[in-house]
């Protein structure tokens, strides 16, 4: 079993509809919790991160997580066609310091429709 | 004003050839990292370096070697080139404490033909 399993798509919604996406994980050391966009030949950008279990909201993006069922959800609203990007989840365990070397989901390619 | 930048952005080498990918970063930032994202966009961590230790993925062929000659650069040197190594190769940075926020730079596309 991959650390961290993501369906890869590709989705595709109409302008305005509400995305979810999704991750599970397998290892229990993990307490930091990404989600990054990545457009077409560019770097990812980080979107959101949550420590433990929890939700967080930011604009049209709620990122949620719930360590006892080893699941992470990234909710977009009113979705937009420059929303249109490879989404993918990362995570890593907590170190205390030092560097943190994240484990990415393979990334899911959502498309929204105008 | 760039963040992180990689320098070549593209480059296509010969199998067996010897190659650097360079880095910096202008965040301030004392961690860097090398990833990289195969053919099927899976983005997989190589290195972590700051100025304490060098943590290095144990799949990672040793033909691989980071090079840091100062907090701000962390290059990447590629020896023997073996057509598996094309993939988009990834420099990021982030700051002691907060190594969830990493900053990534734009790629490296390295094709070996």
């Amino acid at each position: 079993q991959k650390e961290v399993e993501q369906d890869p798509g590709p989705l595709s919604v109409p302008e305005g509809a509400i995305v979810s996406l999704n991750c599970t994980y397998s290892n229990s050391a993990f307490q930091y919790f990404m989600w990054y966009r990545q457009y077409s030949r560019k770097g990812p950008e980080l979107l959101m991160y949550t420590y433990s279990s929890g939700n967080k909201e930011d604009g049209r993006f709620t990122a949620q997580v719930d360590k006892s069922s080893k699941y992470i959800s990234l909710f977009i609203r009113d979705s937009q066609p420059s929303d249109s990007a490879t989404y993918l989840c990362a995570m890593t365990p907590y170190s205390g310091a030092g560097s943190y070397q994240l484990t990415f989901g393979k990334g899911t390619k959502l498309s929204v429709i105008p | 004003d760039t963040a992180v930048s990689q320098t070549p952005k593209y480059l296509v080498t010969q199998m067996g050839n010897d190659k650097s990918i360079k880095c910096e970063q202008n965040l301030g930032h004392d961690t860097m990292y090398w990833y990289k994202q195969d053919s099927k966009k899976f983005l997989k961590i190589m290195f972590s370096y700051n100025n304490k230790e060098l943590i290095i993925n144990e799949t990672v062929p040793n033909r691989f070697s980071p090079k840091s000659p100062d907090k701000a650069h962390l290059n990447l040197h590629i020896n023997s080139l073996e057509l598996g190594d094309s993939a988009v190769y990834f420099c990021a940075s982030s700051q002691e404490g907060t190594g969830m926020q990493a900053f990534f730079g734009q790629g490296t596309r390295l094709t070996v033909v």
